[in-house]
């Protein structure tokens, strides 16, 4: 049975270019987070989908947006690439409600 | 606003040597708690976790016990081994507005053992 999976592992991008990682919840799992992990800080929440919808977002702009597909994968998109986007982007899944949530190996972002 | 405090490291201990990571937490009601690991390269893997107070969370020789009466949630382990360096996150189930709730992570712990 896999477990959350994302893609890519590494990425390398500019400023001001356009990203999408990609996330392939837990088998039976129907809820998905996205976390942004900065080099020796703990996870930020971002936001959660479930049902194709964002149900809840964190200190985020705009340019952090999502999308949850009806095999419950999910993407994150990131515009207008700054130098302090880079980190370590983790996905989680869980079924709806119920804790604990199962996270992925993570996307790290380098943004050059 | 519900928030979570954890101490800080980085932690060096020698091989069986007791470890002890803090953990409090203020929030409104009583939140699951949870402790994540994570190894070198790696994403968050679960450690433990307890629901509701007095509840002890225990895995691969790790143990914490959900005391409502502190907001505490430390984590303890009798005698570390070199397998066991990594950061160690408290993560309690806060609320973050409304009727939502989120996983809040501390500002982790790096812990190093020595052989």
């Amino acid at each position: 049975d896999a477990g959350v999976t994302q893609s890519p592992t590494h990425l390398i991008k500019t400023r001001g270019q356009q990203v999408t990682l990609r996330c392939s919840p837990k088998s039976g799992h129907d809820t998905v987070s996205w976390y942004q992990q900065a080099l020796g800080q703990g996870p930020q929440f971002i936001f959660q989908y479930y049902e194709e919808e964002e149900r809840q977002r964190g200190n985020f702009p705009d340019r952090f947006s999502g999308h949850q597909f009806p095999n419950y994968s999910s993407e994150l998109n990131v515009n207008a690439l700054l130098l302090g986007d880079s980190a370590l982007y983790l996905c989680a899944s869980s079924p709806v409600g119920v804790q604990p949530q199962h996270f992925g190996d993570g996307t790290r972002l380098s943004i050059l | 606003g519900d928030s979570v405090t954890q101490m800080e490291g980085p932690v060096t201990l020698s091989e069986e040597a007791f470890l002890t990571i803090n953990c409090t937490y203020t929030a409104t009601g009583y939140p699951s708690l949870f402790w994540y690991v994570q190894y070198p390269g790696e994403g968050l893997q679960l450690l433990l976790k307890a629901t509701k107070a007095d509840d002890k969370g225990s895995n691969k020789g790790f143990e914490a016990t959900y005391r409502k009466e502190t907001t505490s949630f430390h984590l303890e382990k009798g005698s570390v081994q070199v397998s066991d360096s990594a950061v160690y996150f408290c993560a309690p189930h806060l609320n973050s507005g409304g009727s939502n709730y989120k996983l809040t992570f501390g500002k982790g712990t790096l812990l190093t053992v020595n052989p």
